[in-house]
């Protein structure tokens, strides 16, 4: 069955940065749109950035452009995302997620998760 | 900017619960219904406005077009109790709802 596995989350300063990983098995990972989506302690869900099937594509929330970059390793299975300049707005647990694909819509919707990484910013 | 309400909601088991999602600009039928429970990731119930997704139970159907979505639970059953979440896929950046706690009542 689909697995993703989320890591590198830790405590970080205000202007450090962390880089997460997730691991994705149990389907052919090269074919599938990939996705961050985070959640502040107690708060709702926000997307963050998705990455195309071949890593071709990337798109990122206004709040994180700039700072985040994703990327993917398709021989290793493996979903990136660096995270610089860090702030306190940025604490939350991330989640990566799979598209539904990589063809549009299907691709934008979140087909499966991790169980999430959590960052803490605080100093 | 998506608008859901309401926030919350109090019902039995039994109930119908109608969530609303409102867009602030048109996103067809490209639109998507997620629960989650506490301590766990969200799970995909409802994805192109209105087509379920595999394994789950046909109680929950998904209506709308446009700016306005439904979800709505025919017969609300005690593993429904759950936060859910609307989410717009016609453009970036990709949102979701404020979410909608269903409680117990």
């Amino acid at each position: 069955q689909v697995q993703l596995v989320e890591s590198g989350g830790g405590v970080v300063q205000p202007g450090g940065s962390l880089r997460l990983s997730c691991a994705g098995s149990g389907f052919s990972f090269s074919s599938y749109a990939m996705h961050w989506v985070r959640q502040a302690p107690g708060k709702g869900l926000e997307w963050v950035s998705l990455i195309s099937h071949d890593g071709n594509e990337q798109y990122y929330a206004d709040s994180v452009r700039g700072r985040f970059s994703i990327s993917r390793d398709n021989s290793r299975n493996m979903l990136h995302m660096q995270m610089n300049s860090l702030t306190t707005e940025d604490t939350a647990l991330y989640y990566c997620a799979r598209g539904m694909g990589d063809s549009k819509p299907r691709s934008r919707y979140f087909e499966d998760w991790g169980q999430g990484t959590l960052v803490t910013v605080s100093s | 900017q998506m608008t859901q309400s309401p926030s919350s909601v109090s019902a039995s088991v039994g109930d119908r619960v109608t969530i609303t999602c409102r867009a602030s600009q048109g996103s067809g039928s490209w639109f998507a219904w997620y629960q989650q429970k506490p301590g766990e990731a969200p799970k995909l119930l409802i994805y192109g406005a209105s087509s379920l997704q595999s394994g789950v139970p046909s109680r929950f159907s998904g209506s709308g077009s446009g700016t306005d979505f439904t979800l709505t639970i025919s017969s609300l059953q005690p593993e429904d109790f759950a936060t859910y979440y609307c989410q717009q896929a016609g453009s970036f950046p990709l949102t979701f709802g404020g979410g909608t706690k269903v409680e117990i009542k």
